[in-house]
């Protein structure tokens, strides 16, 4: 079994600063998601990196997918509270019938005014 | 676009009775997808249909775990007996297949929140 360790688990910061989250695997992968989930509601995709040394910019948000494909990070530039929720990141494998995903163990962020 | 559907969204039941979590997904989508999340082990595959037929269920965690896909449009999944252990926020989510044999993105529904007690 595959695992994607999140870092860190929970982080609660104020309006206005910088936060990294990493996701860590010892595997690879063929491409890598992050998901943003709010309480009572189920993870809606962010992004999806697929080429080592990927980053992608989507707004406040920056992703980078590791050369090795092995790991990723999440950049937030001045967070903001609609940022609040659970981060999840998701490795991708192609098996014979499709596409399965692992997810990592989340990170909950908190930002407040 | 409905979205993804579950019902119901909260499921109170006593340990060793049937339950039953139902999931529409979105239309023209052809995979399926059934995960559990807690808050211990996160966000678990149990299993993923594609064209309605069961490709992977090794995250189903025991026999009495029980998934189906009669048609395009409706699936369940079912656990007989239940188990104070197998409460958790079951998700169902869906995808459409492209090019390559991958699999689109993955909508997923609200969630059941399921209590065992």
């Amino acid at each position: 079994t595959q695992l994607l360790e999140q870092s860190p688990q929970f982080l609660s910061i104020q309006e206005g600063e910088n936060l990294t989250v990493y996701c860590n695997s010892s595997s690879v992968f063929s491409s890598l998601q992050w998901y943003r989930q709010e309480p009572g509601e189920g993870p809606v995709l962010l992004v999806t990196v697929v080429t080592g040394g990927e980053v992608k910019k989507l707004k406040r948000l920056t992703f980078q997918f590791g050369d090795a494909r092995k790991d990723s990070s999440l950049h937030i530039t001045a967070a903001q509270p609609g940022d609040t929720g659970l981060y999840l990141c998701a490795g991708a494998e192609v098996t014979g019938g499709g596409n399965k995903l692992t997810f990592g163990t989340g990170t909950q962020l908190k930002v407040e005014l | 676009d409905a979205g993804v559907i579950q019902s119901p969204r909260h499921e109170v039941t006593e340990m060793g009775q049937e339950v039953t979590l139902r999931c529409k997904p979105i239309s023209g989508h052809n995979s399926l997808f059934w995960y559990r999340q807690t808050m211990m082990r996160g966000l678990e595959l149990l299993i993923y249909f594609n064209n309605n037929v069961p490709i992977d269920d090794s995250g189903m965690p025991e026999d009495r775990f029980s998934a189906k896909m009669p048609n395009a449009s409706f699936s369940t999944l079912k656990i007989q007996p239940s188990e104070p252990r197998d409460s958790a926020v079951y998700f169902c989510a869906s995808s459409s297949r492209v090019a390559g044999g991958l699999d689109g993105t993955q909508y997923f529904g609200p969630g059941t929140r399921l209590t065992v007690l």
